[in-house]
């Protein structure tokens, strides 16, 4: 199975600032057709996951666009330009190269 | 747009079944998309448990395959879990989620729609 490690696995920010959580897989994301399957959800407090990021950077409909995800091969990041109050809550990286699909551990990101 | 809903017993008593369904609206289930489980434990993170995609394909997380059975029903538009021999390590908040798949108009292989989840506790 790949193994997808997340740091920190807490994140205090003070409002208005960026924060940045990384994810790491045990082996590269490429898929053999040439794409990374590799996505960002937000789960905030009391709810269910929420799809933020899909293939490495792309913004998943209605979602804000100081949410950014990059990376390559087995290193992604997943930026919030300025922390509101609304994204605390804890944030998940998930591969979909190859089954079975797994997840990070999460990192809570929370208000200072 | 897609919404999903689960439901079932919230109380399983160890050494039976834990059986959920998943009821589809506002779009088939007959879809390209793959109609997926994932579990969290209590204050733990997010684990797969499996997904079948409406022609009968099946995919399962192999530490549960000798336990579980994902089938769907597309007269009823919906689809269930069935794991068996529960213990209280299979206690958690099971959601059920639309995965996307790799290759299409909306390719990516993400989860893109969840239900709001269901407790099952496993105790006697």
């Amino acid at each position: 199975d790949i193994v997808m490690t997340q740091t920190p696995l807490s994140s205090p920010v003070t409002l208005g600032q960026p924060a940045s959580i990384s994810c790491r897989s045990s082996q590269s994301l490429v898929h053999s057709d040439g794409n990374t399957y590799l996505s960002w959800l937000q789960q905030r407090p009391g709810q269910p996951p929420r799809l933020l990021i899909y293939k490495i950077s792309n913004r998943f409909s209605g979602v804000p666009d100081r949410f950014s995800g990059s990376g390559a091969g087995t290193h992604f990041t997943l930026k919030i330009s300025r922390v509101e109050a609304e994204d605390v809550g804890v944030y998940y990286c998930m591969q979909g190269t190859q089954s079975p699909w797994t997840f990070g551990q999460g990192t809570k990101v929370e208000i200072k | 747009q897609v919404q999903l809903q689960e439901s079932g017993p919230g109380l399983v008593k160890p050494s039976g079944t834990l059986s959920l369904t998943c009821a589809v609206s506002g779009g088939s289930i007959g879809s390209s998309s793959w109609w997926t489980w994932v579990r969290q434990p209590p204050g733990k993170g997010l684990e797969w448990i499996g997904e079948i995609h409406h022609s009968g394909s099946i995919n399962y997380n192999v530490s549960l395959e000798s336990r579980l059975t994902i089938s769907v029903d597309k007269s009823k538009n919906h689809f269930s879990l069935q794991l068996t021999s529960v213990t209280a390590a299979d206690t958690a908040l099971y959601y059920c989620a639309r995965r996307r798949p790799r290759v299409g108009a909306t390719g990516g292989a993400y989860m893109d729609v969840w239900g709001k989840g269901t407790t099952v506790s496993v105790s006697s």
